[in-house]
């Protein structure tokens, strides 16, 4: 079983759609959730962060965590043309080594004007 | 702005050289990192590094050599071991396991390397 597992897409949908993207993951010592957005040929950016289940809020965009279903969403409301990116989730866990992280392979997204 | 700055951009190199990718932050954070990502694999662990002069192979270590010297540093080095170079390099950061914002990396904009 992969650690995270995340659909590529791509997921193509029309301007002011709700996008919906999700992760799954099987280490039930995660902790901190993250949602970074890459933009091609280009490093990956922090959108969200979330510790341990709820949600989270920040203008258009709402993360998710359901820890009982090892089940992670981020929702994007009035997509938008420049929210066209490749979105990694991701997951750290703190050990003795310090944080470990594991990332999703990333959801390509593509909204049409 | 504080931020991590990745050089060069693009690097093209013939087999068998050895090339150096240049890692700087001004973040003041403790730990670095090395990814390679490859489409359709994601983000794969090279090295990593938590504090000065110490660091540690990650999943993919085989073929590359890292160094840190000095906190803000942490060049990476593509040697000929490595069967397959291709790929886009990232580096990222986050401070102290101690610190807030600890569960966070921070990343370069990446430097993609192309064996000719």
């Amino acid at each position: 079983q992969k650690e995270v597992e995340q659909d590529p897409g791509p997921l193509s949908v029309p301007e002011g759609a709700i996008v919906s993207l999700n992760c799954t993951y099987s280490n039930s010592a995660f902790q901190y959730f993250m949602w970074y957005r890459q933009y091609s040929r280009k490093g990956p950016e922090l959108l969200m962060y979330t510790y341990s289940s709820g949600n989270k809020e920040d203008g258009r965009f709402t993360a998710q965590v359901d820890k009982s279903s090892k089940y992670i969403s981020l929702f994007i409301r009035d997509s938008q043309p420049s929210d066209s990116a490749t979105y990694l989730c991701a997951m750290s866990a703190m050990g003795g080594q310090g944080f470990s992280f594991i990332f999703g392979k990333g959801t390509r997204l593509l909204v049409k004007p | 702005d504080g931020g991590i700055t990745q050089s060069p951009k693009y690097l093209f190199r013939k087999e068998g050289q050895n090339v150096t990718l240049s890692c700087e932050q001004n973040l003041n954070h403790d730990a670095m990192y090395w990814y390679r990502q490859d489409p359709g694999q994601g983000l794969r662990l090279i090295y990593y590094s938590q504090i000065v002069n110490d660091f540690q192979k990650g999943d993919i270590a085989e073929g590359y050599s890292v160094s840190r010297e000095k906190k803000e540093s942490f060049p990476l080095t593509v040697t000929s071991a490595q069967k397959n170079p291709t790929a886009f390099y990232l580096c990222a950061s986050r401070p102290g396991s101690a610190s807030s914002g600890a569960n966070v990396l921070t990343f370069g904009a990446g430097s993609r390397l192309t064996v000719l």
